[in-house]
């Protein structure tokens, strides 16, 4: 089965500073990983994903993401904080493509003025 | 873009009642769907996949004869609430996707649903 952990479920970052959201993923096969950002009382929004071939990904809204299976981790950065950024952030796997995905628990992002 | 829209965004009900939530895709066929609960400052987790025409999978776990999903067209789905109780009060969200695995997953804004 996956899991995804992603510690600090709140996270403070200035406005201008670096973003940096970890997860971490288990899982018995090749992995597809996502993160989707979640705004109050809506869906979630694909920020980017990973399934084959690059292991450096570029989303939506300035974000980035990296694949590493040695330390089976998709972390996800953007480097300048935006007000519009704070928002919920989930990381998911699935093992084949949008399929049942199994989610984190997310991180709260706060964007200090 | 594809639009996913779930109806209501909220609804209270009493307890003992039923509940139905609609998931509609708008401009695109879903063939699959997938319901998610979402507990405060908590994750989703997948309640059940339905494949239109097909009965629901369910994960386990989870009540099938309490969450009822129905998917018979192309571009509807549904997820009733039978017999609600306080402890089902949750925030649920519905994604759909086209047949494909790797085809994109669009999902719906969720409905908050309080039981009284």
């Amino acid at each position: 089965a996956q899991s995804v952990t992603q510690l600090g479920s709140h996270v403070s970052v200035s406005e201008g500073a670096l973003v940096l959201l970890r997860c971490n993923y288990s899982s018995s096969v090749p992995p597809y990983l996502f993160w989707y950002v979640q705004y109050p009382n809506q869906g979630l929004q694909l920020l980017l994903k990973y399934t084959t071939g690059a292991t450096l990904v570029k989303g939506i809204n300035g974000f980035e993401a990296e694949f590493k299976k040695s330390e089976t981790s998709f972390h996800l950065t953007k480097p300048s904080a935006h007000m519009s950024d704070a928002a919920e952030y989930f990381c998911a796997v699935s093992r084949y493509g949008n399929n049942r995905l199994a989610f984190g628990k997310g991180n709260q992002v706060v964007v200090i003025p | 873009g594809a639009v996913v829209s779930q109806h209501p965004s909220w609804v209270i009900c009493k307890s003992g009642t039923s509940v139905k939530i609609e998931c509609r895709s708008l401009d695109f066929q879903a063939t699959t769907m997938f319901w998610y609960r979402q507990f405060p400052k908590q994750s989703l987790m997948l309640m059940a996949t339905s494949n239109e025409g097909s009965k629901a999978t369910y994960e386990q776990g989870v009540e099938k004869d309490k969450f009822l999903i129905n998917h018979a067209s192309l571009t509807l789905s549904t997820l009733t609430v039978t017999s609600a109780h306080p402890e089902d009060s949750s925030f649920y969200i519905c994604s759909a996707r086209t047949s494909s695995y790797n085809s994109p997953l669009h999902f719906g804004n969720g409905t908050r649903l309080t039981v009284t």
